[in-house]
C-alpha cells in the first residue's frame, strides 16, 4: 500500500511562514490532501491538489507538488496562533476509496 | 447543515465489556470509514464500507465489528477481544468518487476503566 511520511514537529514564530513537508511512495497517487486537526476534534480538509498540478494557492495556503520526487509541501503564510494544530498529509489513487495518511505534523506557533 | 455526527464524545468502558460507537451522516455519501488515532501514530484504518450491506476490514480490524444496514449509519462495536481499546476514534465519509476528500466527525474518546 501507499506509504506517506511527514516530519513530526514544527515550531514557528507568529507572523513567519510555516512549511510542512510530506513524501509518498506510490507514483500513481492522483489526489493529495492536507488536513488540519485541532485538539480533541476531527480532521478538517484544508486543501487538495491533483497530480497534474504543480502548485495551488488558497489565501494563506500554498501547496507545492514535485511529482518526480514524490514530495508535497504546505506553506502557511503569516502563521497565527490559531494555526497551531496537527497537519496530516494524505494520498489516494484513482478509483481507490481509501486514503493513506501520514503520521501528522504538530505545528506549534510561538509568540 | 450536512455533516457527520459521532456519539458519544466521551465513553468509558469496563474491561470485558462491549461498547458501540455511533456514526451518522446526512451527506448522502456512499463510503464510510472508521479510524483509530493514538498519540504520535496518526490514523489507522479499522473498517470501511463502500455501499450499504457491505464492508471490508482495514489494517487493524481485530477486536472490532461494524454493520452498514443504512446508508446514513455505520456503527462500530469495540469488543472485549480488543486488548487495548483506549484511543480516539474517528468516523469519516466520502462522496462524489475519487478526488473528493473525507469528511470527518468530531470523534469519540474511549477510555477503559
Amino acid at each position: 500500500g501507499e506509504d506517506v511520511e511527514q516530519s513530526l514537529f514544527l515550531s514557528v514564530r507568529e507572523g513567519d511562514s510555516s512549511v510542512i513537508n510530506c513524501t509518498y511512495t506510490d507514483s500513481s497517487s492522483t489526489y493529495l490532501y492536507w488536513y488540519k486537526q485541532e485538539p480533541g476534534a476531527g480532521l478538517q480538509l484544508l486543501t487538495y491538489i491533483f497530480s497534474n498540478m504543480d502548485m495551488k494557492q488558497d489565501q494563506r495556503l500554498t501547496v507545492l507538488l514535485n511529482k518526480k520526487d514524490k514530495h508535497l509541501s504546505l506553506r502557511i503564510a503569516d502563521t497565527q496562533t490559531g494555526d497551531s494544530a496537527i497537519y496530516f498529509c494524505a494520498a489516494s489513487r484513482t478509483n481507490d476509496y481509501k486514503l493513506s495518511f501520514g503520521a501528522g505534523t504538530t505545528v506549534t506557533v510561538r509568540a | 447543515d450536512g455533516g457527520i455526527t459521532q456519539s458519544p464524545k466521551y465513553l468509558f468502558r469496563k474491561e470485558g465489556q462491549n461498547v458501540t460507537l455511533s456514526c451518522e451522516q446526512n451527506l448522502n455519501h456512499d463510503a464510510m470509514y472508521w479510524y483509530r488515532q493514538d498519540p504520535g501514530q496518526g490514523l489507522r484504518l479499522i473498517y470501511y464500507s463502500q455501499i450499504v450491506n457491505d464492508f471490508q476490514k482495514g489494517d487493524i480490524a481485530e477486536g472490532y465489528s461494524v454493520s452498514r444496514e443504512k446508508k446514513e449509519s455505520f456503527p462500530l462495536t469495540v469488543t472485549s477481544a480488543q486488548k487495548n481499546p483506549t484511543a480516539f476514534y474517528l468516523c469519516a465519509s466520502r462522496g462524489g468518487g475519487a478526488g473528493y476528500g473525507y469528511t470527518f466527525g468530531s470523534g469519540t474518546r474511549l477510555t477503559v476503566v
